[in-house]
């Protein structure tokens, strides 16, 4: 089936520092998505982007995140600066329409020290 | 707020034998959603049942909703290994996009 892919797959920061996650999305998808996962507990829902702007965003995206897609290539989630509680596992998914099937990437592993 | 809940942490099987999996949610929906998620990938989307469904089978896995007492289930019939994973279900929120997903259900199957 189509794939997402997260570049890296892991990264440890320290607090304080800033860290980019990028998500290549399926090519020919118009929505893209980032959700949060920590360990043992629910995936929660962060951020959707559409036509180069967030469409909905949770209590969760915190005004230290930010997204982008520029000129097309990756869609990548910004934290600047990382606090500890970032750490976490984040995923990106990409939909055709709004209302279509999520795919999702294998997740970025997030260690802030 | 809408809110998906796997009702058991974790059931284990043998192959062969069949699995259901159980979930709630709190408001009304337009669908349900069913994922799958293996040790270190993301979720993957098994089945999307409306709110006007009651059943919906893709292969060996069948999906139930019953709105009035907002409950569905997922069943795994003639379980396989590679069937180990965790089971979300999840809903929309009112915005239609976002998915909000339960803690999920993980089912091991052992040989």
């Amino acid at each position: 089936g189509p794939k997402v892919l997260q570049i890296p797959s892991h990264q440890i920061i320290d607090m304080g520092q800033m860290v980019t996650l990028n998500c290549d999305p399926v090519s020919n998808h118009l929505y893209f998505y980032w959700y949060k996962q920590i360990l043992g507990q629910q995936m929660e829902f962060l951020v959707n982007f559409y036509n180069g702007k967030v469409m909905e965003k949770s209590k969760l995206f915190k005004d230290q995140f930010s997204v982008e897609r520029p000129d097309g290539s990756y869609f990548t989630l910004k934290i600047q600066p990382t606090a500890l509680e970032d750490s976490a596992v984040y995923f990106c998914a990409s939909s055709l329409g709004g209302q279509d099937t999520q795919y999702f990437g294998p997740g970025t592993r997030l260690l802030v020290l | 707020s809408q809110l998906a809940e796997e009702n058991l942490w974790a059931l284990s099987v043998h192959e062969g034998e069949s699995v259901t999996v159980n979930c709630s949610y709190k408001t009304s929906i337009t669908a349900l959603q069913w994922y799958r998620q293996k040790s270190g990938e993301g979720p993957a989307q098994l089945i999307l049942i409306r709110s006007n469904e009651r059943e919906k089978r893709n292969g060996r896995l069948r999906a139930t909703l019953d709105t009035s007492s907002q409950s569905s289930s997922l069943s795994i019939t003639a379980t396989r290994c590679e069937d180990t994973a965790v089971y979300f279900c999840a809903t929309v929120d009112q915005g239609g996009r976002a998915l909000i997903f339960g803690t999920g259900t993980t089912v091991s199957v052992s040989p």
